[in-house]
């Protein structure tokens, strides 16, 4: 069956970075655009960047530009997320999603806290 | 501001119809698509496009669109159906996604 799995969440400090990685499978993941969703304590969901199948095309939301990045190993099947110059703000659940428009598969998400 | 809101809150007597709307500019070029998730849970797709739903997702749950707003209907509301729905749909530069505020639906 489809799994995301997602990993390396946990406590940071401010000004610290971060990689969260998502492992998937039971799909063709080479073939899927894959997102970053976050979503902050007790909040809704926030949109956080999309990569295409390849590799080669990358949108963030317009607040975390150059503050993350997202990056794919198709080989691995897995999805990555960089997280450089954390800020309170950025603690929160983060979910990985596949799909194009509609995000059809869904990690549990892990959780980023950060704080000094 | 936000380029697509929801209502917070909607509730709906058990057994009875609801609507959670969404709207903003972009859903007049763009379908929304629609989320449902309960507390401590990951969000689920329930409708997508012009109105479909994914696998296992009941046909109590349809999808419409007029202008700049967007609907999800649930017809004959369940108890399991109270959580938080979200819409989301691409933003003016194409590239993008957004998500509604979110809505938290109650079941009386």
């Amino acid at each position: 069956q489809v799994q995301l799995v997602e990993s390396g969440g946990g406590v940071v400090q401010p000004g610290r970075s971060l990689r969260l990685s998502c492992a998937a499978s039971g799909f063709s993941f080479s073939s899927y655009v894959m997102h970053w969703v976050r979503q902050a304590p007790g909040k809704g969901l926030e949109w956080v960047a999309v990569i295409s199948p390849n590799g080669d095309n990358k949108y963030f939301a317009d607040s975390l530009k150059g503050h993350f990045t997202i990056s794919r190993d198709n080989s691995r099947n897995a999805l990555y997320l960089q997280m450089n110059s954390l800020r309170d703000e950025d603690t929160a659940v983060y979910y990985c999603a596949a799909g194009y428009d509609r995000l059809e598969y869904w990690g549990q998400g892990t959780l980023v806290t950060v704080s000094s | 501001s936000p380029e697509v809101t929801q209502d917070p809150a909607v509730s709906v007597a058990l057994g009875q119809t609801v609507r959670i709307t969404c709207q903003g500019d972009s859903l007049k070029t763009y379908y929304a698509t629609w989320y449902q998730q309960k507390p401590g849970q990951a969000p689920v797709l329930v409708l997508y496009g012009k109105n479909y739903r994914p696998s296992g997702i009941p046909d109590r749950f349809s999808g419409s669109s007029s202008g700049d707003t967007a609907s999800l209907t649930i017809t004959g509301a369940q108890a399991e159906d109270e959580a938080d729905y979200y819409c989301n749909s691409r933003d003016s530069s194409a590239d993008r996604l957004v998500f509604g505020g979110g809505t938290k639906l109650t079941v009386l």
